[in-house]
Formats: structure tokens, C-alpha cells, sequence
């Protein structure tokens, strides 16, 4: 069955700082994987997305990620946060059936102190 | 162009009614999916609808139904509202294709009391 573990659900980190989030998923064969944003009341921008090829994705607004196959992961980055990247973020892996059938991880809010 | 458009944005209603959400997907999108998102629930898949049929469906019971006119516009149903329907729904709209971007709209913030 596919699944997407996001592990932390609350990060805090410093304006400026580094940022990583982390994603695990479970899924039976090569996954279509993404990472979308969700600000307080609002819907869900895509930041990016990984179908194939060049396991280092990059994105709006400054994020990358990374897939890694060995260790189901799907990592999102970024090297300076800044203070309106507080939102909530979700992974997601798409499903084996179907175009737009996504399965979320659970979230993780982030907070960025000044 | 256009993003994914939902209304009503905001609706309130009673124990027992029915409710029914509009989705208008980006131009030139034939899929539109439904998720509902609740606090303690996450996001979760409801159901797919591509050139008018439902392709696929989520593990929610009957009374949250869907469907697609030809123009792809989506509408989701919910009878005999519960408490727990209380949920932001937000539809997503891709070209239909895996590998495809999928957009979301703004959501419908539906709170039943």
C-alpha cells in the first residue's frame, strides 16, 4: 500500500537559517513524488514535484529536494528560510492508479522565528 | 490563465442537510479530484472524475457523491450532513495524464452544526 510519513509535525527554525523537511514513503515501484505549501485558510501551491530523472528537484520559491531511492526519502530544502515560508508543508506520492489521486503525509508546520 | 476556482468559499449548515461544492478546473484540464482535510484526519482522497467519469473513489461512504459535466466542471454532494463533515474540501485539477501537475483551488470551508 502506498504511504507518506512526514515524521515532524512542528519545526522551528531561525529566519535565515537552514531548513530540511523530511519524507518517507512507501510505495511498490518508482513513485511520482511532491511537495506542496499550505498557508493559514488557503489551498495547496505545488513548491515540486519528481517524476524522473535527475533525482535533485528544484522548485519555487528557493526549495529543492532530493529522492532517494535506497532510503524512500524525499527530502525538502532550503538554504535561507525566510519569514513567509511559515506555512504548513505536506509530501506527497501519487497514487498507482489513476493522474490525481495523491496520498499526503500528515504535514509539517513550520514556524520561523525573526 | 485561470487557477482552480471552488465556490462557495464558506458555508455553514445543519445536522441532516445536504450540501453540494462546485469545482471549476484550470482550462484544458479534464481530471478533477476532490480531497477532504480535517484536523485530525489529514487530507484525503474522495474521488477522480475524468471526461465525466469517476475513475476513481476513496475510501468515504455514499453520501459523498460526485460528478463531471462535459465542460469538466466538478460538483461533490453530501447528504444527510454529520458533525464530523465539518472539513475544508479542495478540489485539484490536472490534463488527466500521470505525471501530470496537479493544481489544487482554494478550498470550501464547510463547518456543520
Amino acid at each position: 500500500a502506498q504511504s507518506v510519513t512526514q515524521p515532524d509535525i512542528h519545526i522551528t527554525v531561525s529566519e535565515g537559517a537552514s531548513l530540511e523537511l523530511r519524507c518517507n514513503y512507501s510505495y511498490g515501484a518508482t513513485p511520482y513524488l511532491f511537495w506542496y505549501v499550505q498557508s493559514p485558510g488557503q489551498g495547496l501551491q505545488l513548491l515540486l514535484k519528481y517524476f524522473s530523472g535527475d533525482t535533485l528537484v528544484q522548485g519555487i520559491k528557493g526549495f529543492e529536494a532530493e529522492f532517494k531511492r535506497s532510503q524512500s526519502s524525499f527530502n525538502l530544502r532550503k538554504p535561507s528560510v525566510h519569514w513567509s515560508d511559515a506555512a504548513e508543508y505536506f509530501c506527497a506520492v501519487g497514487a498507482r492508479t489513476g493522474a490525481n489521486n495523491l496520498f499526503f503525509g500528515t504535514g509539517t508546520r513550520l514556524t520561523v522565528i525573526p | 490563465k485561470a487557477g482552480v476556482t471552488q465556490t462557495p468559499r464558506y458555508l455553514i449548515k445543519t445536522r441532516g442537510q445536504q450540501v453540494t461544492l462546485s469545482c471549476s478546473p484550470i482550462s484544458g484540464h479534464r481530471s478533477v479530484s476532490w480531497y477532504q482535510q480535517t484536523p485530525g484526519q489529514g487530507l484525503q482522497f474522495l474521488f477522480e472524475y475524468f471526461s465525466e467519469t469517476q475513475r476513481n473513489k476513496g475510501n468515504f461512504p455514499g453520501r459523498f457523491s460526485g460528478r463531471q459535466f462535459s465542460n469538466s466542471r466538478s460538483e461533490m454532494n453530501v447528504s444527510t450532513l454529520e458533525l464530523g463533515d465539518s472539513a475544508l474540501y479542495l478540489c485539484a485539477s490536472s490534463a488527466g495524464q500521470r505525471g501530470n501537475t496537479i493544481y489544487f483551488g482554494e478550498g470550501s470551508w464547510l463547518t456543520v452544526v
